[in-house]
């Protein structure tokens, strides 16, 4: 079968650190991806991972370690703006579609 | 502006009727997705399409059908042989089929009475 794990909820204080893991178990890998979602809107492209390592896009940091099928995503200096739901995304071969973790709630709080 | 819509936003239905889901793109992308989307859950692909009048199931696509007669167009029916129609509907596309990064509109709510 094919997996994503992601934690449910993270809680965490405006301008400290957060990281939601991803764990993932597909049949093959081309690559992880990592979307923001508000309560009820559309999902958003936040980052992409194809070799393993740090991408870094503003406060926004996604790592990936292919022979571990894990990454996360690192959100820094947290805002109240970043409460939603981040979902990790994998595609299992070039040309293929995306599959989808359950997604992580993160609330920040004051 | 480019974009992706969905109309409506909110759609009422009763049981046993079916409905069709809107989803305009004039981004000149390729590839075109429809995903549902259930309280507190990820999203589950329904049907994709790679190309203009080429579609394939995805892994939920019982009770659905779509077509793609139009590059920018990719309409969703929702029929009466859908168990649970009630949830999030998502439109998305991409430039080019397996691209890392889908551009989604903002949804269809569809609520089956």
């Amino acid at each position: 079968g094919q997996s994503l794990e992601q934690p449910s909820e993270v809680t965490a204080v405006e301008g400290a650190i957060v990281q939601i893991n991803c764990t993932y178990q597909t049949s093959g890998f081309y690559g992880l991806s990592w979307y923001q979602q508000h309560d009820g809107g559309a999902p958003t492209f936040l980052s992409y991972n194809g070799l393993d390592g740090l991408e870094e896009t503003g406060r926004f940091s996604s790592f990936l370690s292919r022979s571990d099928s894990y990454g996360y995503l690192l959100l820094q200096e947290l805002q109240m703006k970043d409460s939603a739901s981040y979902f990790c995304a994998v595609r299992q071969n070039q040309g293929g579609k995306l599959i989808f973790g359950q997604g992580t709630e993160l609330s920040v709080k004051p | 502006d480019g974009g992706i819509t969905q109309s409506p936003k909110y759609l009422f239905r009763k049981e046993g009727q079916n409905v069709t889901l809107s989803c305009e793109q004039n981004l000149n992308h390729d590839a075109m997705y429809w995903y549902r989307q259930d309280p507190g859950q990820g999203l589950r692909l329904i049907y994709y399409s790679q190309i203009v009048n080429d579609f394939q199931k995805g892994d939920i696509a019982e009770g659905y059908s779509v077509s793609r007669e139009k590059k920018e167009s990719f309409p969703l029916t929702v029929t009466s042989a859908q168990k649970n129609p009630t949830a999030f509907y998502l439109c998305a596309s991409s430039i080019v089929p397996g691209d890392n990064e889908q551009f989604f509109g903002p949804g269809t709510r569809l609520t089956v009475l």
